[in-house]
């Protein structure tokens, strides 16, 4: 079974830092990219952060871009968020989530986030 | 940057009834990168539906999935009690990478 959970969230003060891990297991995780995606209270979802199989691809949100650092390791199945500079507007529920597409001949179709973590809270406070 | 708008913001049915879902797109979209997902309350999302129309594993068939350029549509034939959630489509394009529409909450009517 597919499994992805994430921790490290927590209470940090603007200008802080937080590292979030997200721990993978039931599946192949060097094969698959991941994802970031974050959820403000009582809002809607958020992509922030893409890392492809081998790191070679990584993009984010213009939200977070300078502040923030994907980052994974195919030995730990774990992939990991390094959180700089932190506001308050970065509050909320971080989750990782599965990268899955279809791909022929260079090209990808039918790409979703099929599987995702519970997720894990971050509050950007004094 | 494309900008998905799901309307209505808040849907309001009752069990047994059809619930269709809108959701539109700034700019033409290829279907192969729509995807639609239900988030129950203090859960997170679960996919439903994938290449606009490709129910995901698992996902019962009265939920469907259509449309093509602009405008997409998620329906639920017969809503049953476990459907009452927020839905929200999702497209990949260039940048940024994904965006997510603002969600549609189902409720109980």
């Amino acid at each position: 079974e597919v499994e992805l959970v994430e921790s490290g969230g927590g209470l940090v003060q603007p200008g802080g830092s937080l590292r979030l891990s997200c721990a993978a297991s039931g599946f192949t995780f060097s094969i698959y990219a991941l994802n970031w995606v974050r959820q403000a209270p009582g809002k809607g979802l958020e992509w922030i952060s893409y890392i492809s199989v081998g790191s070679s691809a990584i993009y984010y949100a213009d939200s977070v871009k300078g502040r923030f650092t994907i980052s994974r390791d195919n030995a730990r199945n774990a992939l990991y968020l390094q959180m700089n500079n932190l506001r308050a507007e970065d509050t909320g529920v971080y989750y990782c989530a599965r990268d899955v597409a279809d791909c022929s001949s260079g090209t990808c179709y039918e790409i979703r986030f099929d599987s995702w973590g519970q997720g894990t809270r971050v509050t950007v406070s004094s | 940057e494309i900008v998905l708008t799901q309307s209505p913001g808040t849907l309001s049915l009752s069990p047994g009834e059809r619930a269709t879902l809108s959701c539109r797109a700034s700019q033409s979209v290829s279907s192969s990168y729509l995807v639609w997902y239900q988030q129950k309350y203090g859960q997170a999302p679960r996919l439903l539906i994938y290449g606009a129309s490709i129910r995901a594993t698992g996902i019962p068939d009265r939920f469907s999935g259509s449309g093509s350029g602009t405008d997409f549509t998620l329906t639920i034939s017969r809503l049953e009690p476990e459907d009452f959630a927020v839905y929200y489509c999702q497209q990949y394009g260039s940048s940024p990478r994904y965006t997510f529409g603002q969600g549609t909450k189902l409720e109980i009517k």
